[in-house]
């Protein structure tokens, strides 16, 4: 079964560090680019972050530019997303999904991990 | 950074019912824009992509069309598990931007 699991997301205090991760079974990982959505509560889809299949090119939202980091380990097939100078407006459920070859579609999602900001 | 325009923000409808949400994008993305379902607690699932593609296992009463910059995904008969939050997004250039959202409820 092609599954996507995140995981990582609690609560931390504004200024923190946390670290998703999302592992991937069921389909051949390192042929598809990832990407990291998210949906703050009662909110819309955020896109947040992608990384192609090799891991040497990567996006960003305006919004967690220079403080999150994606990155992944294909021989482990999993995928993280480093979050830095965490701030309130980043409490969201953190999704990850894979992105069909032709198009970025997004057509397989994890369940979500939510990460939430509060001092 | 392109923006994604979607109407309305919210409908009311009735099973059976013929459905229409729009999305309009800021700039051209040519065919890559792709529509979601969220249902209530659930994570999102692909529709339609570039633009007019039925994603496989997604019943044919969907279908999206493209003019210009416009898109619009049509539900031909409404069915109760269709009573969600559908969403576009373009793929064309990152960010790849969302649409705000329409959720379709029960009239």
């Amino acid at each position: 079964e092609v599954q996507l699991v995140e995981s990582g997301g609690g609560v931390v205090r504004p200024g923190g560090s946390l670290r998703l991760s999302c592992a991937a079974s069921g389909f051949t990982f390192d042929d598809f680019g990832m990407t990291w959505v998210r949906q703050a509560p009662g909110k819309g889809l955020e896109w947040v972050s992608r990384i192609n299949w090799k891991g040497d090119s990567t996006g960003y939202a305006d919004s967690v530019k220079g403080r999150f980091t994606i990155s992944r380990d294909n021989a482990k097939k999993s995928l993280f997303l480093h979050m830095n100078s965490l701030r309130v407006e980043d409490t969201a459920f953190y999704y990850c999904a894979r992105a069909s070859v032709v198009d970025e579609a997004l057509d397989i999602w994890g369940q979500g991990t939510v990460v939430t900001v509060s001092s | 950074d392109i923006q994604m325009t979607q109407s309305p923000a919210s409908l009311s409808a009735s099973v059976g019912d013929r459905v229409t949400i729009t999305c309009r994008a800021s700039q051209s993305i040519s065919t890559y824009l792709n529509w979601y379902r969220q249902k209530p607690g659930k994570a999102p699932q692909l529709l339609i992509y570039t633009a007019s593609s039925l994603q496989g296992g997604v019943p044919s009463r969907f279908s999206g069309t493209r003019s210009g910059t416009d898109f619009t995904l049509t539900i031909s008969s409404l069915q109760p598990e269709d009573f969600a939050t559908y969403f576009c997004q373009q793929s064309f250039s990152m960010p790849h931007s969302f649409g705000g959202g329409t959720k379709v409820e029960i009239k």
